[in-house]
């Protein structure tokens, strides 16, 4: 199974700052078709999770630009500018690649 | 809008079963793959299976392989999740999805415990 390792386990910040989030996998999430399927969830608290980006850096519709999504192979970053209060809760990184997908553990962001 | 409504989730007892299901609108339901993911309490995200669109392939963890299974009636635009011999590791809000994860439900909480 592909191991995803997500640091930092939690993040404490102020409204206004930028912050950044890595999710390393143990191998390639290269798929046969090339693209490569690596999502950024985030679940709220007290909510459903929502899948933010996908394929590394798409941003899913009404995301705001302020996220973005990076990486390649096995080493990926989320980077939210200028943090606002509705971007609080847990980010989850999501391989879709290879059977079984798995989850990174989470990072749990918060205020300062 | 889509909308994915899970029911089902209950208190059962170690060993006994259960069935999720999950009733999909706002979207074509037999154009998509769509997936049980679930998240034991204060836990993280699993992955419990998926189907394709067609309802001929399934895919499972090991953890859950052989005591689960999941369906889909197009027809009804429904997705089901059969859980035999449940264990006390299954206690979890159960979600569903659609494709790649970008439309959840709300959950569903199963609890396993005499």
């Amino acid at each position: 199974d592909v191991v995803m390792t997500q640091t930092p386990p939690s993040l404490s910040v102020a409204i206004g700052q930028s912050v950044s989030i890595s999710c390393k996998s143990s191998q390639s999430l290269v798929a046969s078709d090339k693209n490569t399927y690596l999502n950024w969830l985030l679940q709220s608290p007290g909510r459903s999770p929502k899948r933010l980006i996908y394929q590394v850096s798409k941003l899913d519709s009404g995301v705001p630009d302020r996220f973005s999504g990076s990486g390649s192979e096995k080493d990926f970053t989320l980077k939210i500018s200028r943090v606002e209060a509705e971007d609080l809760g847990v980010y989850y990184c999501l391989q879709g690649t290879h059977l079984p997908y798995t989850f990174g553990a989470g990072t749990k962001l918060e205020l300062k | 809008e889509v909308q994915l409504v899970e029911s089902g989730g209950g208190l059962v007892q170690p060993g006994r079963s259960l069935k999720l299901s999950c009733v999909a609108s706002g979207f074509t339901f037999n154009n998509y793959w769509m997936t049980w993911i679930r998240q034991a309490p204060g836990k993280g995200l699993e992955w419990v299976a998926s189907i394709t669109n067609t309802g001929g392939s399934t895919y499972y963890p090991d953890s859950v392989k052989g005591r689960f299974t999941i369906s889909r009636d197009n027809a009804k635009s429904t997705l089901h999740l059969q859980m035999n011999s449940l264990r006390s590791e299954d206690t979890a809000t159960y979600y569903c999805t659609r494709g790649r994860f970008v439309y959840w439900g709300q959950g569903t909480l199963v609890t396993v415990s005499s």
